[in-house]
C-alpha cells in the first residue's frame, strides 16, 4: 500500500475562520511533509516532520500549525488565513528524511484543494 | 544552489513517443525523480533513478542520465491521451535533509 490520504478533498473558509487539514498514512514511513501548490508551479515545501518531531519549517506565517500526532497522522491548523493562501495543499511522506537510499522517496497524497474568501 | 530546470510544454501525437528533458546543477544529487500530475490531483511518482545509474526502464518509460552535463530525461514510448498531465523533475541533495527542489513541470499534451 503506498497510499497517503488527504481530508477533505475540498475547503472553503473566511478569513475569520479555524479549519484544519488531515493526512495520513500507512506505510510506516517514518517522515511526512506539507507542500503548498499555487496553480502552475511546482510544490514548495512548508513543514518536514521526522519521528514526529518538527524538523523543517520553511518560514511558513504562524496562522498554518502543523501537528503530528503519531506516526501516521499529520494535521495542519488553519486560522486568520489570507486570500493568497488558496491553493493545494499536498501532503507526502517517506521512510526517512535524512539521506539513506530509496527510504527518502517521497509518496504524496490527493491534496486538499482550499479556497480563502 | 539548486536549480533544476525544465521545458515547459510538449505536444506528441498518441502512439509516438514522448521526451521530457531535464537539467539540474547540484552535481551531488542522490536521486532524481520523475513525477506526473494531472488536472486537480496530487503528484503520483512515476519513476526514480540513482545517481549512479546511466538508465532505467519500467514498461513504457525510460529514464537517462547524463551526469557529466547533468541532463536527466524521460521518454515515454506509445504516448496515449491519458499521459497529458504535467510532469516534475526533482532532484534530491546529497546532504543535510533530503528535500526536494523541484523543476517548474512540463505540460505534456497528446492529441488523438
Amino acid at each position: 500500500d503506498t497510499e497517503v490520504t488527504q481530508t477533505p478533498k475540498h475547503l472553503v473558509m473566511g478569513m475569520t475562520n479555524k479549519k484544519s487539514l488531515k493526512c495520513e498514512q500507512h506505510m510506516g514511513h517514518r517522515a511526512m511533509y506539507w507542500y503548498k501548490q499555487k496553480a502552475k508551479k511546482p510544490p514548495e515545501l512548508m513543514f518536514v516532520y521526522s519521528y514526529e518531531k518538527l524538523s523543517i519549517n520553511e518560514s511558513v506565517p504562524s496562522r498554518f500549525s502543523p501537528e503530528c500526532p503519531n506516526s501516521s497522522l499529520l494535521n495542519l491548523h488553519l486560522h486568520a488565513l489570507q486570500p493568497e493562501d488558496s491553493a493545494l495543499y499536498l501532503c507526502a511522506s517517506s521512510q526517512e528524511v535524512v539521506l539513506g537510499g530509496e527510504g527518502v522517496t517521497q509518496f504524496f497524497g490527493p491534496g486538499t484543494r482550499l479556497t480563502v474568501l | 544552489g539548486e536549480d533544476v530546470e525544465q521545458s515547459l510544454f510538449l505536444s506528441v501525437r498518441e502512439g509516438d513517443s514522448s521526451v521530457i528533458n531535464c537539467t539540474y546543477t547540484d552535481s551531488s544529487s542522490t536521486y532524481l525523480y520523475w513525477y506526473k500530475q494531472e488536472p486537480g490531483a496530487g503528484l503520483q511518482l512515476l519513476t526514480y533513478i540513482f545517481s549512479n545509474m546511466d538508465m532505467k526502464q519500467d514498461q513504457r518509460l525510460t529514464v537517462l542520465l547524463n551526469k557529466k552535463d547533468k541532463h536527466l530525461s524521460l521518454r515515454i514510448a506509445d504516448t496515449q491521451t491519458g499521459d497529458s498531465a504535467i510532469y516534475f523533475c526533482a532532484e534530491s541533495p546529497n546532504s543535510g535533509y533530503s528535500t526536494l527542489t523541484f523543476g517548474k513541470g512540463t505540460m505534456l499534451l497528446v492529441s488523438p
